[in-house]
């Protein structure tokens, strides 16, 4: 089965600038997930979607960031404007409400450098 | 805010040999897991216990549950060096009436280096 796809993989942007990101879950799963992992540290979920509602947004700095998922398929993840300390690699992930144990699998997400 | 802290925040191994990984965390869980990052792959699940279990194994990998400490260790048996990567225990909550929404909170990880 394909895996989690994620675009850009990488992007450079500078500090005021707007960038978005595309996920593309695994087909039927309907939870999503967005990360941020800043370099050293484990990944911090950022919005959580199931179909195309948010669960949890508690994370998300709602000035800046913004987040949706039209017809509970792909998601894109926006920011504007963007910090130095946005620098980090965006991770999508999903997971299949038949998965008892909240397995989720990760795309290879995109690695976001703010000059 | 990070719920689990690993121990040790980097390990250096020669192949073959066991690789032991520790996780302790503050809040009741739902279930515990395992990841494994490197640069080839990214993020990958590797292995779940839930809060009634106390030992679970998937191949070379042991876990073992102390829901009385709030911890959890991670064994590699016989490393090898394509094991190099970043291990993050990542935990799931319970909720009222003992339901989990399935949020996932990860650790600051350990960095494993197997050398030939």
């Amino acid at each position: 089965e394909a895996g989690v796809a994620q675009s850009p993989r990488y992007k450079i942007i500078e500090k005021r600038q707007s960038v978005a990101f595309w996920c593309n879950p695994i087909s039927g799963h309907a939870t999503l997930y967005w990360y941020q992992q800043i370099l050293g540290q484990g990944p911090k979920l950022l919005i959580q979607f199931q179909n195309n509602g948010v669960v949890d947004d508690s994370q998300l700095p709602k000035d800046r960031f913004s987040a949706e998922r039209l017809k509970g398929v792909d998601s894109t993840l926006k920011i504007q404007p963007a910090k130095l300390e946005d620098s980090a690699v965006y991770l999508c992930a999903s997971r299949s409400i038949l998965a008892l144990g909240n397995e989720q699998f990760f795309g290879p997400g995109t690695r976001l450098t703010v000059l | 805010s990070q719920q689990g802290e690993e121990d040790p925040q980097a390990l250096s191994i020669q192949e073959g040999e066991n690789a032991t990984m520790n996780c302790s965390y503050k809040t009741s869980i739902n279930n515990l897991q395992w990841y494994r990052q490197n640069s080839g792959r990214g993020l990958v699940h590797l292995i779940l216990i839930r809060s009634n279990e106390r030992e679970k194994h998937s191949g070379r990998l042991r876990v073992t549950l102390d829901t009385s400490k709030k911890s959890s260790s991670l064994l590699i048996t016989a490393s090898r060096a394509a094991d190099t990567a970043s291990y993050f225990c990542a935990t799931v909550q319970n909720f009222a009436g003992g339901t989990s929404y399935g949020k996932l909170t990860f650790g600051q990880g350990t960095i494993l280096t197997v050398h030939p």
